[in-house]
């Protein structure tokens, strides 16, 4: 069974600091893996794409280990509106393939 | 920024009545997903839709529910005879088809089923 893994939280955070979360997925066949963000009760939202080489956009930045199976997400210099979940999300790479979530970590900045 | 847009926002039903969701995918994409979230739990994959056909489908899709896309824009989700445990929300996606590297889905704003 594929699955996705990740610690919950909630992780609170002071504005301004860096914060860092990690999943880890069993289907050793994934291919193409995400960080989307989710807030109450709307649509995940893509985050950004990691890639083996891992990868940087602005104050985030992905990394991917395929030998573990864990991908990592670093945001730095965090704001108030970083407050959300974020999801860990992985994909065989197929055309079709559905995606897997995890449950997600809850992330709060505060003031 | 094209987005998928999805409809109505809010849906209540009757445990055993028909629903139908629907969806606009983004206008140049190929592949198609329905996933569901029940409240305070992951999101799930339903179904993906590619050429006019179903691709995959999980242990979720099952009899109850059907895809179509009966026009060149629309995508819709029917649930034959609902139950009170299909109340969730529900996601419409669309991916791209323009280079196999780029595997990203965009999701919709969801539709909340709620199954009385």
């Amino acid at each position: 069974r594929k699955e996705v893994e990740q610690d919950p939280g909630p992780f609170n955070v002071p504005e301004g600091a860096t914060v860092a979360f990690n999943c880890t997925y069993s289907n050793s066949a994934s291919q193409s893996f995400f960080w989307y963000r989710q807030d109450c009760r709307k649509e995940p939202k893509l985050l950004m794409s990691v890639y083996s080489s891992g990868n940087e956009d602005g104050r985030f930045t992905a990394q991917l280990n395929r030998a573990s199976q864990y991908i990592s997400l670093l945001i730095r210099d965090s704001k108030l509106s970083d407050s959300a979940t974020y999801l860990c999300v992985v994909s065989s790479g197929g055309g079709a393939d559905g995606l897997t979530f995890g449950k997600g970590t809850h992330l709060i900045i505060q003031p | 920024e094209p987005e998928v847009t999805q409809t109505p926002s809010h849906q209540v039903t009757q445990m055993g009545q028909e629903v139908i969701l629907r969806c606009v995918p983004i206008s140049n994409h190929l592949y198609f997903y329905w996933y569901r979230q029940i409240l305070g739990q992951k999101v799930e994959f339903l179904v993906s839709f590619y050429n006019n056909e179903i691709s995959e489908k999980s242990e979720i899709f099952d009899d109850q529910f059907s895809v179509e896309r009966p026009d060149g824009s629309n995508f819709t989700l029917k649930i034959r005879s609902t139950k009170l445990e299909d109340s969730a929300m529900y996601f419409c996606a669309s991916r791209t088809a323009l280079g196999q590297e780029t595997y990203e889905q965009y999701f919709g704003p969801g539709t909340r089923l709620t199954v009385t």
